[in-house]
């Protein structure tokens, strides 16, 4: 069973559409987290919910909502799709109250293109 | 099931010393690995890469070390500088363009 599964893996679409990510863990964790990997590779936080509630909501476009219906699930909602919103979008989740890195578990990736 | 490994979740060393992260991987397509360290409240920041062409890549005091035969990878940082405690992720990937991330180990340097 996938800890962390991401739906769909691969995203092609076109330029002002409005799209969405899901993510699921079925760890019991209580804290997850969406990530944008840029062209560097670099790793760039967006959100993070914890127990469905919002705790980080980093300078992103309000075009990105997240949205989590419990805290099993992130899902990652985008309007008005743009070509430099093109990039590979990890879910990941943990649990907090122990040390900081405990538990961290990612999601494999969404890649979504823009056309 | 966890493709990508991480099997000590914290690690400490003293100043000066060399740090040895260590990673197993299951998936013997996967071709392309790297490194990320993270800071408390920062996303990751990539940090080195390896492809499967390659047994060793270096930068600066960070060494990354592949061993396919026992689809092993380890991270080396000589020497180890207070400003490198932070968790350590390793990640691989194959030809789907997937990557798969280990559960990160914290490094902790002693001054």
């Amino acid at each position: 069973d996938t800890a962390v599964s991401q739906t769909p893996k691969y995203l092609v679409t076109q330029m002002g559409n409005d799209k969405s990510i899901k993510c699921e863990q079925n760890l019991g964790h209580d804290t997850m987290y969406w990530y944008k990997q840029d062209s560097k590779k670099f790793l760039k936080i967006m959100f993070s919910y914890n127990n469905k509630e919002l705790i980080i909501n980093e300078t992103v476009p309000n075009r990105f909502s997240p949205k989590s219906p419990d805290k099993a699930h992130l899902n990652l909602h985008i309007n008005s799709l743009e070509l430099g919103d093109s990039a590979v979008y990890f879910c990941a989740s943990r649990r907090t109250g122990t040390a900081f890195n405990y538990g961290y578990t990612f999601g494999s990736g969404t890649r979504l293109t823009v056309v | 099931d966890q493709q990508v490994k991480q099997n000590s979740p914290s690690l400490s060393v003293q100043e000066g010393r060399i740090s040895i992260l260590n990673c197993d991987y299951t998936n013997s397509m996967f071709d392309y690995f790297l490194w990320y360290k993270k800071y408390p409240a920062e996303g990751p920041t990539f940090l080195i890469s390896i492809s499967s062409i390659k047994d060793k890549n270096e930068d600066g005091r960070f060494t990354v070390f592949l061993n396919k035969s026992a689809k092993h990878l380890s991270l080396h940082i000589v020497p180890s500088q207070p400003g490198d405690s932070a968790v350590y992720f390793c990640a691989a990937s194959g030809a789907g363009n997937q990557f798969y991330f280990g559960t990160g180990t914290s490094l902790t340097v002693i001054p």
